[in-house]
């Protein structure tokens, strides 16, 4: 089946600084990728939609120029958190998109800013 | 999916018990649902999926349900394990190759 791979699992940052998180399909090849996040306890929220070779498409509220999204493969996706505050901590996780496979979700990336 | 600024609702049972989950969904353009489990610290597993042309699909000890005219979603969980504990996700789409949307979710606890 389907595999997604996300790097890294668990993140600590200082405030102030970037984190990078990647999302690759590992066996196929994805044209769209998704971002999303959960707090604890509560649901997956989406982010944003990442599509190959294009601009990221950002949900509601969600401030692009913190949360830098570039799809430049067909199978890697990358979240970039640009000057980390604590209330950016949470639990970020990424789904690719095949139409064979369908929606296939990473692990997540806990990140938490210091 | 529903609101996520609520807390997720709590299912206990006894191990060997049936589990029914339930979700309602708002928009009544979606069109293709999932089941997902969610282990601590992990992402989203798939369980099973059904579209909007069918009421009822069943795979492998679990069951959905789909109520279009009501907008309600079940998940049957049958002779529910501990292996079983988890939190569990009802997710919906409106529109091929868009985002799904997740619903709130419900923390399924087994106790043997």
């Amino acid at each position: 089946g389907a595999v997604v791979s996300q790097h890294p699992s668990r993140v600590i940052c200082k405030s102030g600084t970037s984190v990078k998180i990647e999302c690759r399909s590992l066996d196929f090849q994805a044209t769209t990728m998704f971002w999303y996040r959960q707090f604890p306890k509560k649901s997956l929220m989406l982010m944003a939609t990442s599509n190959e070779g294009s601009k990221a498409t950002y949900e509601q509220g969600v401030e692009k120029d913190k949360f830098l999204i570039n799809h430049a493969s067909l199978t890697l996706s990358t979240l970039t958190v640009t000057s980390a505050h604590p209330e950016d901590s949470s639990f970020y996780i990424c789904s690719a998109l095949d139409g064979s496979y369908g929606y296939t979700f990473g692990s997540g990336t806990r990140l938490t800013v210091v | 999916g529903e609101s996520v600024g609520l807390h997720l609702p709590t299912l206990s049972v006894q191990e060997g018990d049936n589990s029914i989950i339930n979700c309602a969904y708002s928009n009544s353009a979606s069109d293709y649902f999932i089941w997902y489990k969610q282990e601590s610290g992990k992402g989203p597993q798939f369980i099973i999926d059904i579209r909007s042309n069918m009421d009822k699909r069943q795979g492998q000890r679990v069951t959905v349900l789909l109520n279009k005219t009501v907008k309600h979603l079940s998940l049957q969980i049958a002779a529910t394990q501990p292996g079983d504990s988890a939190v569990y996700f009802c997710a919906e789409n409106n529109q091929a190759g868009t985002a799904l949307i997740f619903g709130k979710g419900t923390t399924l606890s087994v106790s043997s």
